[in-house]
């Protein structure tokens, strides 16, 4: 079964740094999606960053860019340019490029991060 | 924005009671999941629709919890009889499955069993 890593329960970052969330994950398979969401205090889960196993070139989307190192099963979020409103829980998340019932997203334990100005 | 919309936002019930929470769908997703979100567990994948047809509910405790979609615009989830340790946010979230895209949520209904 796959499963999803965040080492990092709480990050702190000052506003306009960059700030680096670590993610690794367990698979045997070699097709697959990754994603970062975010929840900030309002509890909505807002997807930040998508990634394609298949693709070697990191994803990016604005400030926000992904390092997947797939031979480490490695998927890193990092933020430039932090502001107060990416002050949230990020949460890592796994899915299966196949059909049928592994299609469900497999998240991590999540790592909040607090943005110090 | 399309929006996946769950009702009620936030729900006290006591002990023994039913409690159903619902969920609209993005129109045109076919893929609908339930997840509870708690401290202790994270967040747990409840059930799962294609179609509207069920596909996986291994993570749903069947003597209490029922998952159903009536038709393509309404999933409901419900627990009867209310436990303590239900209390969570839930959440709803939608997408197409065929594509690689992230599932798009709703924004949870806390629930609180007393």
């Amino acid at each position: 079964a796959q499963t999803v890593t965040q080492s990092q329960p709480e990050m702190s970052v000052q506003e306009a740094e960059t700030v680096t969330l670590s993610c690794t994950y367990d698979t045997s398979e070699s097709d697959y999606y990754l994603f970062w969401y975010k929840q900030p205090p309002s509890r909505q889960m807002i997807l930040v960053i998508r990634q394609e196993a298949y693709k070697q070139q990191n994803a990016t989307e604005n400030r926000f860019s992904v390092n997947f190192q797939k031979a480490a099963k490695s998927f890193s979020l990092k933020i430039s340019d932090s502001q107060l409103g990416d002050a949230a829980m990020y949460f890592c998340a796994y899915r299966s490029s196949h059909g049928g019932a592994t299609n469900k997203l497999i998240f991590g334990t999540g790592t909040l991060l607090a943005v110090q100005p | 924005d399309a929006r996946v919309t769950q009702t009620p936002r936030h729900k006290v019930t006591e002990m023994g009671q039913e409690v159903t929470m619902r969920c609209q769908p993005i129109l045109g997703h076919n893929t609908v999941f339930w997840y509870r979100q708690t401290m202790m567990q994270g967040l747990e994948l409840l059930a799962y629709f294609r179609n509207r047809a069920p596909l996986d509910d291994s993570g749903m405790p069947k003597d209490r919890f029922s998952a159903e979609m009536p038709d393509a615009t309404l999933a409901t989830l419900k627990i009867q009889p209310s436990e303590p340790r239900d209390s969570a946010v839930y959440f709803c979230a939608s997408g197409i499955a065929r594509l690689g895209y992230g599932y798009t949520f709703g924004s949870g209904t806390r629930l609180t069993v007393v």
